[in-house]
């Protein structure tokens, strides 16, 4: 069955790095996300992207955040200059179509902690 | 008030048991209703879509009543595998689903 795989599972990073998270959606998908969950809270939307470009964006997502689409199957999240509240699993997911199915397929995740 | 809100639970019922929870959403332009099962540490996997006239799926069935902007729920004859947090998502017919905070199922032997 096609997967959403992300890498790497879990990094430990210093506060004041940059982070690059990669995924690698389903390859037929078209609409690509990102989400985080803090632990012991809820999942929060992150971005949206479609057809190389952002199609919509969290308050969440700000400058420190940004989103590519460097060839024909990575989707990576690149966090400038971490912070220590930008702990959190970070969920890679895709879709064939946009809104109306909401059938998102996720990734296992990428654990980012950050000291 | 939050856009996506469920009762945390946890329900912690026997094997067999039937047990069914609700989750309300706030904006009435939402149009696209989900649960999704998330298991602990994992990622959200999608259960079922709700539709206006109510669906079933096997032992689960999901109600939505856009009156009082709520979904509901509910699971039969509860089986030890169906312990998990169920996610409520919301969609306003944009790219991006609102997800509650989840409501913790426990089916004990």
């Amino acid at each position: 069955e096609p997967e959403v795989t992300q890498t790497p599972s879990h990094q430990v990073t210093q506060m004041g790095q940059e982070v690059i998270l990669r995924c690698v959606p389903i390859s037929n998908h078209l609409y690509f996300y990102w989400y985080r969950q803090i632990l012991g809270q809820k999942v929060e939307f992150l971005v949206s992207f479609y057809n190389n470009e952002i199609s919509e964006k969290s308050e969440i997502f700000d400058d420190q955040f940004s989103v590519e689409r460097p060839d024909g199957s990575n989707f990576t999240l690149k966090i400038r200059s971490t912070k220590l509240e930008d702990s959190a699993m970070y969920f890679c997911a895709s879709s064939l179509t946009g809104w109306s199915t909401g059938e998102l397929f996720f990734g296992e995740g990428s654990r980012l902690t950050v000291l | 008030r939050k856009e996506v809100e469920q009762d945390p639970g946890p329900f912690n019922v026997p094997e067999g048991a039937t047990v069914a929870f609700n989750c309300t959403y706030s904006n009435s332009a939402s149009q696209s209703f989900f649960w999704y099962r998330q298991d602990c540490r994992k990622e959200p996997k999608l259960l079922m879509s709700v539709y206006s006239s109510g669906n079933e799926d096997g032992r689960f069935t999901a109600q939505l009543n856009r009156a009082s902007q709520y979904i509901s729920l509910l699971i039969r004859d509860s089986k030890l595998s169906d312990s998990a947090t169920y996610l409520c998502a919301v969609n306003k017919r944009d790219y991006k689903l609102s997800f509650g905070a989840g409501t913790t199922v426990t089916v004990r032997a």
